[in-house]
């Protein structure tokens, strides 16, 4: 088990649905994460939240959109994706960005893209 | 984009070996991480180094890192069936750059013991 909880773990949805994916951990992190990990590659950055707020957006779509409602809740809102944005998506928290602490990772939402 | 260069891509190897993965860097770094991954999972965390820090031990972990070459190796000893996964380094780059606070990953080692 991980102290990184992420729902739903498999999602499968049409590129008009509209879908959220979310992540929660209660280790009192100020840092979360969103990454995309394609099969047999590393994760790659999209997101990172520091105390609630949006500190780096590694130039993703519009389509996929962040939100921090508190310190322990990630969302990662979805609409209108494209194939190519089926992948293995991980949430990461940390104690702070800057911290030399390490990212706990939840297990992550296969998503699907028809 | 990613930094990190692993070898080998691929590591089949026997249960009892040891087995070596190497991770080489581009940029400066505040530290340098190893997770691991297995199928269908998240990644764990296995061990940091930090910059100023030259080996540094974790049970059968060992992990050196040369910050003059800009490389890293993880070593496995007494490998088990349960040991199969893959394998990533992280950097996590110095302050002052737009780039601080970000962990970028290596291209990952696949590693598979037999029983």
């Amino acid at each position: 088990d991980t102290e990184v909880t992420q729902t739903p773990k498999h999602l499968v949805m049409g590129m008009t649905n509209k879908k959220s994916l979310k992540c929660e951990q209660h280790m009192g992190h100020r840092a979360m994460y969103w990454y995309k990990q394609k099969a047999k590659k590393p994760p790659e950055l999209m997101f990172v939240y520091s105390y609630e707020k949006l500190s780096i957006n590694e130039s993703v779509p519009s389509r996929f959109s962040p939100e921090c409602p508190n310190s322990s809740l990630l969302n990662l809102h979805l609409h209108a994706l494209q194939p190519e944005d089926s992948a293995l998506y991980l949430c990461a928290s940390s104690q702070r960005t800057h911290s030399n602490q390490p990212q706990h990772f939840g297990d992550g939402t296969r998503l699907s893209i028809l | 984009s990613q930094q990190g260069e692993e070898d080998p891509q691929a590591l089949s190897i026997q249960e009892g070996e040891n087995a070596t993965m190497n991770c080489s860097y581009k940029t400066s770094i505040n530290n340098l991480q190893w997770y691991r991954q297995n199928s269908g999972r998240g990644l764990v965390h296995l061990i940091l180094i930090r910059s100023n820090e030259r080996e540094k031990h974790s049970g059968r972990l060992r992990v050196t890192l040369d910050t003059s070459k800009k490389s890293s190796s993880l070593l496995i000893t007494a490998s088990r069936a349960a040991d199969t996964a893959s394998y990533f380094c992280a950097t996590k780059p110095n302050a002052g750059g737009t780039s601080y606070g970000k962990l970028t990953f290596g291209q990952g080692t696949i590693l598979t013991v037999h029983p």
